[in-house]
């Protein structure tokens, strides 16, 4: 069973376009992250989620809109797509906040997003 | 402010060699966690290995070993007996005290040479 599901893998949309990713954990963590990479494969945490409640929202333009409808799912939605907007965004779980061992994230497979 | 450095953006080694991917870290938590993630080119970010703060013990898995320093605050992978699949981006990373948040590195590119 996959631990962290993402969908769809691939992401071909034309500007301007409003689009959706999915993202599902069954580990039963508490804390969801969105993450952007970019082409030189940097890694930008956008968002975090623990227990549904949002506890990191990096300078993300306002067109990125996470929802997590229970701690199990958070998914991202993007309007207005921009060529910028090119990347492999990433979705991640982990458990705990602040208790020692500090837990790993698991990541999702990554969706690939492409906007011509 | 927490941050998370890796020096070497590509590396190559030779099939059967070890190698040391190099990290250093900057915190003034006392808890904390350090790990590392191996992204091959079909894209997966996989987990490798986990230190905490307070582990007094190397942590290894596998032919992977995390040499860590905590006065240089340094936390360098190291790999043993490399082997073509080694061939990767490599990414340092650091959980914060609260926890809430995982800081990367700029990852370093790893080749295996046959």
């Amino acid at each position: 069973d996959t631990a962290v599901s993402q969908t769809p893998k691939y992401l071909v949309t034309q500007m301007g376009n409003d689009k959706s990713i999915k993202c599902e954990q069954n580990l039963g963590h508490d804390t969801m992250y969105w993450y952007k990479q970019d082409s030189k494969k940097f890694l930008k945490i956008m968002f975090s989620y623990n227990n549904k409640e949002l506890i990191i929202n990096k300078t993300v333009p306002n067109r990125f809109s996470p929802k997590s409808p229970d701690k199990a799912h958070l998914n991202l939605h993007i309007n207005s797509l921009e060529l910028g907007d090119s990347a492999v965004y990433f979705c991640a779980s982990s458990q705990g906040l602040g208790d020692y061992p500090l837990n790993e994230q698991f990541f999702g497979p990554g969706t690939r997003l492409t906007v011509l | 402010a927490q941050k998370i450095t890796q020096t070497q953006p590509g590396m190559f080694v030779q099939e059967k060699e070890a190698v040391t991917l190099d990290c250093t870290y900057d915190t003034s938590d006392q808890s904390y966690g350090l790990f590392w993630y191996k992204q091959p080119s079909s894209g997966e970010m996989i987990f490798l290995i986990y230190q905490g703060s307070y582990d007094e013990q190397n942590a290894t898995e596998g032919r992977y070993s995390l040499n860590f320093q905590k006065a240089r605050k340094s936390a360098n992978l190291v790999i043993s007996a490399s082997q073509l699949g080694d061939s990767a981006m490599y990414f340092c990373a650091m959980r914060d005290q609260e926890g809430n948040q995982f800081y990367f590195g700029t990852g370093t590119s790893l080749t295996v040479i046959p």
